[in-house]
């Protein structure tokens, strides 16, 4: 199984609401990320976590509040988002550094997220 | 910073053409190179993974190159097909300083393969 699975696929919600994304794997891998891609655009990372806790943060505003409730499971938690918010959000997995297979990076489906 | 660039943007094809596709980055120090798929809508499939020693890759008709010293790869996609269109996406791993790989990617090049 090389699934990283994402829900909802589509979400389309207004600038005061509080909405999550998520995100599975059962590949046993411990680093989970968070990229954004805005159409026409490549993907962006914004989040990394290891091990369930937050390694790096790409300086994204405190809007997006990301969570790892364990090992197989991340969430994004969305509060007053703007319009320009709208983008696809990509989760992935991959060993953490220094474990093998190295390097190997999978995505999911994606998110579409529709902020109006 | 790292910069990736996609050469061509678009490009249209007559299906059983090979083609080339080329990525170019501004800093060597790469930790590997991946090529990515993308469908409308869809999310990403990894399609090659160089690691910074190789030199390149094969799966199937598609074979990516890597020469870290001029800071190149290649996508060379043989007797293409329909199903080859898709936006095509060039990612460098570089080790950030808490040892995590960071992907950049490049702008993409759009392949249309008409039958």
């Amino acid at each position: 199984d090389t699934e990283v699975t994402q829900t909802p696929k589509h979400l389309v919600m207004g600038m005061t609401n509080k909405k999550s994304l998520k995100c599975e794997q059962h590949m046993g891998h411990r680093a989970m990320y968070w990229y954004k891609q805005k159409a026409k655009k490549p993907p962006e990372l914004m989040f990394v976590y290891s091990y369930e806790k937050l390694s790096i943060n790409e300086s994204v505003p405190s809007r997006f509040s990301p969570e790892c409730p364990n090992s197989s499971l991340l969430n994004l938690h969305l509060h007053a988002l703007q319009p320009e918010d709208s983008a696809l959000y990509l989760c992935a997995s991959s060993q953490v550094p220094g474990h093998l297979p190295r390097n190997t990076i999978y995505f999911g489906e994606g998110s579409w997220l529709t902020v109006v | 910073k790292q910069e990736v660039t996609q050469i061509p943007a678009a490009l249209s094809v007559p299906e059983g053409e090979n083609l080339v596709l080329n990525c170019s980055f501004t800093d060597s120090a790469i930790y590997n190179l991946q090529w990515f798929r993308q469908d409308p809508g869809k999310g990403l499939t990894s399609l090659l993974l160089i690691q910074s020693s190789q030199r390149e890759q094969t799966s199937g008709r598609l074979n990516a190159s890597l020469d870290k010293s001029s800071g190149r790869s290649t996508l060379y996609i043989a007797a293409s097909q329909p199903g080859d269109s898709a936006t095509y996406l060039c990612a460098v791993g570089a080790t950030m300083n808490t040892g995590f790989q960071k992907l950049v990617f490049g702008t993409g090049t759009r392949l249309l393969v008409s039958p």
